[in-house]
């Protein structure tokens, strides 16, 4: 069965630190991999997304991740945190093709303090 | 590029009455996707639509939901009667696959509160 899971409901990180929000899938084929941020009474935007090749991607904002298939994990990472990097964050997997939805998390909330 | 285009941004209504949420995907997307959000339930896939037609609308909760694609520009999720527990951020997202996978661009949602 296709899954997303996000071990972390809610992380708290004080501005100017680093992050890392775990993400794990469970895929039967060749996954294609995103990741959501959601500010408060927004949709979800699109931070960066994993096809193939290099395994380190960069995506918006100053957000990276990094695909790890023997641990079938896909964990988002910044270096130094800012105030307004708070907000829920969603991890998505799916197909090559598109023609099947994604497969979402349940999120993360992102909290930064002083 | 004006996005995904919902309306209306707010909506309150009391119990029993029809509800209808409107969406404009990107002009080109030919895929388009309903969700729920709740803080109980997360995300939610209610039904999605593929060049206009209804793919999969297991999600859909219970009969009192319907939703339509008349056309490529333009769809609506119904909710008749509407209860208190369907109060929830209700988003639409588009893509287009025939290109490939490369995610969905979401609109900014529809707050329905049901009294």
């Amino acid at each position: 069965a296709q899954s997303v899971t996000q071990p972390d409901i809610h992380i708290t990180v004080s501005e100017g630190a680093s992050l890392e929000l775990r993400c794990n899938y469970s895929y039967g084929a060749t996954p294609y991999l995103f990741w959501y941020v959601q500010s408060p009474g927004q949709g979800l935007q699109l931070l960066l997304k994993y096809f193939s090749g290099d395994t380190l991607v960069q995506g918006i904002k100053g957000f990276e991740a990094e695909f790890k298939r023997s641990q079938s994990s896909f964990n988002l990472r910044k270096p130094s945190v800012h105030w307004s990097d708070a907000a829920e964050y969603f991890c998505a997997v799916g197909a090559a093709s598109g023609n099947t939805p994604l497969v979402f998390g349940k999120g993360t909330r992102l909290s930064v303090i002083a | 590029d004006a996005g995904v285009i919902q309306s209306p941004r707010h909506e309150v209504t009391e119990m029993g009455q029809e509800v209808t949420l409107r969406c404009k995907p990107i002009s080109g997307h030919n895929s388009l996707f309903w969700y729920r959000q709740t803080m109980m339930r997360g995300l939610e896939l209610l039904i999605y639509f593929n060049n206009n037609v209804p793919i999969d609308d297991s999600g859909m909760p219970e009969d009192r939901f319907s939703a339509k694609m008349p056309n490529a520009s333009f769809s609506t999720l119904k909710i008749q009667p509407s209860e208190p527990r369907d109060s929830a951020v209700y988003f639409c997202a588009s893509t287009n696959p025939t290109r490939g996978n490369y995610g969905y661009t979401f609109g900014s949602g529809t707050r329905l509160t049901v009294v």
